[in-house]
C-alpha cells in the first residue's frame, strides 16, 4: 500500500507557476506533510512542511485541504534551476520512519 | 558549521568485500537514516535510528548492518550478502525522536559505491 502517490513527471516553462499534487489517503492524525527537492547526485533538500491549510515560505507554498488526504506544492515562477525531483513525504511510520516515494521529475524549459 | 557529513564521496570495492560508509552529524539530532538510491529511482530506506543504541530495519535492510554507539555517528556496512550493492547511498538526520513529530531532515552529499 503506497503511502504517497505523485505524478511521475511534469513539464513547464520558465516563469510559469507549477503545482504538484500528492495523494496520501492514509495520513494519520499526527502526521506532517513535508516536501523535498533533489538535484542529481545530491541529497534531498527540505522545501516546506505543513499540517493543514496553507503554508508559505520564500521558496514555495503548500496547500492542504481539510481532509488532509492530499497536498499541493506550488512553485511560483519557476526557472531552469528548479528542474529537479520533488518528493512528498508523510510520516506514517509511527516513529519517524521517513519513507520517500518515487517523486515527481519536474523539467523546466525556456 | 553544523551539518551532516558522509565519507567518502566515491568508493570502489571488490565483490565479496564488506565496506563501511561513514555518516557524522553535529546537529545534535536524535534520528538518523540511511537510504539507497539507484539510477532514476527514488530513495529506499535501509535502516533508521531514533536514539543511541537503538535502530530499526527499513524497507531493504537485507545485506546491510548499522550501529549507533554515539549520537553523532551512524555508520552503514554493506556486507557481501548484499547482492547488488552498487548504488548511491544517502545519510540523513532529523531532530525527531520517539514520540516527537517529524521535522526537517538534513541530508549528506552521499556516497557513490561501485562494486567491481
Amino acid at each position: 500500500l503506497a503511502k504517497t502517490t505523485q505524478p511521475i513527471s511534469m513539464d513547464s516553462y520558465e516563469g510559469q507557476e507549477v503545482n504538484i499534487t500528492c495523494s496520501h489517503n492514509n495520513i494519520a492524525t499526527n502526521d506532517y506533510i513535508t516536501w523535498y527537492q533533489q538535484f542529481p547526485s545530491q541529497g534531498p533538500r527540505f522545501i516546506i512542511q505543513g499540517y493543514k491549510t496553507k503554508v508559505t515560505n520564500e521558496v514555495a507554498s503548500l496547500f492542504i485541504p481539510a481532509d488532509r488526504k492530499s497536498s499541493t506544492l506550488s512553485l511560483p515562477r519557476v526557472s531552469l534551476s528548479d528542474t529537479a525531483v520533488y518528493y512528498c513525504l508523510v510520516d506514517t511510520g509511527g516513529g519517524n520512519k521517513l519513507t520517500f516515494g518515487t517523486g515527481t521529475q519536474l523539467k523546466v524549459e525556456l | 558549521d553544523g551539518g551532516i557529513t558522509q565519507s567518502p564521496k566515491y568508493l570502489f570495492r571488490k565483490e565479496g568485500q564488506n565496506v563501511t560508509l561513514s555518516c557524522e552529524q553535529n546537529l545534535n539530532h536524535d534520528a538518523m537514516y540511511w537510504y539507497r538510491q539507484d539510477p532514476g529511482q527514488g530513495l529506499r530506506l535501509i535502516y533508521y535510528s531514533q536514539i543511541v543504541n537503538d535502530f530499526q530495519k527499513g524497507d531493504i535492510a537485507e545485506g546491510y548492518s548499522v550501529s549507533r554507539e554515539k549520537k553523532e555517528s551512524f555508520p552503514l556496512t554493506v556486507t557481501s550478502a548484499q547482492k547488488n550493492p552498487t548504488a548511491f547511498y544517502l545519510c540523513a538526520s532529523s531532530g525527531a525522536g520517539q514520540g516527537i513529530m517529524n521535522t526537517e531532515a538534513f541530508f549528506g552529499q552521499g556516497t557513490r559505491l561501485t562494486v567491481v
